[in-house]
């Protein structure tokens, strides 16, 4: 099976605009999860999608949303970007959801200049 | 919520040794708790993961051990290899919930 996908990599954004990226999981799954990495932080959660719904949140702000589609792919969005949002962004997709057995993508780098 | 420590931030061991990294947490109703392993550049890989009903489980040279009692879990690697050298995530979560994940153990493996 293949693995889960995200694009783009690498992304370099100007504060003050928006981003949108895009996680295709694995064949199967129907959760999908993001998760925002930096090196103060850590790997924090942003929120979860099953089956379109989304499921869970964490505590960041509204410029943060997402969607999920019929075919489980996935997006988020960061709107008015500071320089704060400059992290690895990961997608991770599971066949239930909730935190189980979450297989992540090779993450987004974002940087925000 | 959950709060997932883990120690030590840093490990090196000699190739061949065995390497120990343990994380304790604080929500006595998580019930799932996995190991991941990033390397440079690329996503967290599940490697190991345990449910509270399950004290211990191996995969060839890790294994996870779980207190539920003292809250606390522990990722084995044994006959550690210069491959190993990696950053590994500890996490917890409670059914339903996401993943509370550690601050992660940088391991290096020495030849």
């Amino acid at each position: 099976k293949a693995g889960v996908t995200q694009t783009p990599r690498y992304l370099i954004k100007t504060r003050g605009q928006q981003v949108t990226l895009s996680c295709s999981p694995i064949s199967g799954h129907r959760s999908v999860s993001w998760y925002q990495q930096t090196p103060g932080q850590g790997l924090q959660f942003l929120f979860e999608y099953f089956s379109e719904t989304q499921r869970n949140k964490g505590n960041f702000p509204g410029r943060f949303s997402g969607r999920q589609f019929s075919n489980s792919r996935s997006e988020m969005n960061v709107s008015t970007l500071e320089l704060g949002d400059s992290a690895l962004y990961l997608c991770a997709s599971s066949h239930n959801g909730g935190g189980y057995e979450q297989y992540f993508g090779p993450g987004t780098r974002l940087t925000v200049t | 919520g959950e709060n997932v420590e883990q120690h030590p931030s840093t490990l090196s061991v000699q190739e061949g040794d065995s390497a120990v990294i343990k994380c304790t947490y604080s929500d006595s109703a998580s019930n799932y708790f996995p190991w991941y392993k990033q390397e440079l550049g690329k996503g967290p890989q599940l490697i190991i993961d345990i449910r509270s009903n399950v004290g211990e489980k191996k995969d060839q040279r890790i294994a996870v051990t779980l207190n539920k009692t003292a809250k606390h879990f522990s990722l084995h690697i044994t006959e550690t290899q210069p491959e190993d050298s990696a950053v590994y995530f500890c996490a917890a979560a409670n059914s339903g919930y996401a993943l509370n994940f550690g601050k992660g153990t940088s391991l290096l493996v020495t030849p």
